[in-house]
């Protein structure tokens, strides 16, 4: 079946300006996480949103982070006012459950590089 | 303190044979996953293999095996019959359940290079 795809799959930007990074979780996964891959910080952990319930926010770098996700099933990552720090490769991934063991495994996607200039 | 340590930068291994990657975990969590997975150059995370705390025996999915040593904390990637496609960064990750995050952390990541 069909992965997670990511999309655009490049985004080159100015500093200042917004961005929105788009995530289509493998169908029937309930569970959906955002990351980041930079240089210097390695993977980090971004935002992780479950059903309907309140999305885990708590690696969101500031406030200039934002995301949602619709209908439980695609997830847009937006970046307000970028600055050349948030330049790295911004991950999604999904899983099909959660409540622990394999069925938690995380599948990602091919990411989007971001650049801003 | 880090909560997931590869201490192997790089590594170079001959095709065809096995080559072991390091990690080792902190967490006090009685409840946890381990995971491995394989980031080639094209940059997609690919997934590998798991291991859950309270699995008795260590994981295997075809030429990857885990080799879990939970007194020691530790979660080594053990790869059989390297071949040149192995070429890639590993990355050791652990999902906590005690806290109810979801999310997983991440070691730095292993570059391994297979050699003909």
């Amino acid at each position: 079946g069909a992965g997670v795809s990511q999309s655009p799959s490049n985004k080159v930007t100015e500093k200042g300006k917004d961005v929105e990074l788009r995530c289509d979780p493998i169908s029937g996964h309930t569970a959906l996480y955002w990351y980041r891959q930079s240089l210097g910080q390695g993977l980090e952990f971004l935002i992780y949103f479950q059903g309907n319930s309140a999305p885990d926010k708590s690696g969101l770098p500031s406030d200039r982070f934002s995301a949602e996700r619709t209908g439980g099933s695609v997830s847009t990552l937006t970046i307000q006012r970028t600055q050349q720090e948030d330049s790295a490769v911004y991950l999604c991934a999904s899983s099909p459950r959660v409540g622990g063991g394999a069925g938690e495994t995380q599948y990602f996607g091919p990411g989007t590089r971001l650049l801003v200039l | 303190a880090q909560k997931i340590t590869q201490t192997q930068p790089g590594m170079f291994v001959q095709e065809k044979e096995a080559v072991t990657l390091d990690c080792t975990y902190d967490t006090s969590d009685q409840s946890y996953g381990l995971f491995w997975y394989k980031q080639p150059s094209s940059g997609e995370m690919i997934f590998l293999i798991y291991q859950g705390s309270y699995d008795e025996q260590n994981a295997t999915e075809g030429r990857y095996s885990l080799n879990f040593q939970k007194a020691r904390k530790s979660a080594n990637l053990v790869i059989s019959a390297s071949q040149l496609g192995d070429s890639a960064m590993y990355f050791c990750a652990m999902r906590e359940s005690g806290t109810g995050r979801r999310a997983l952390t991440f070691g730095s990541g292993t570059r391994l290079q297979v050699q003909p």
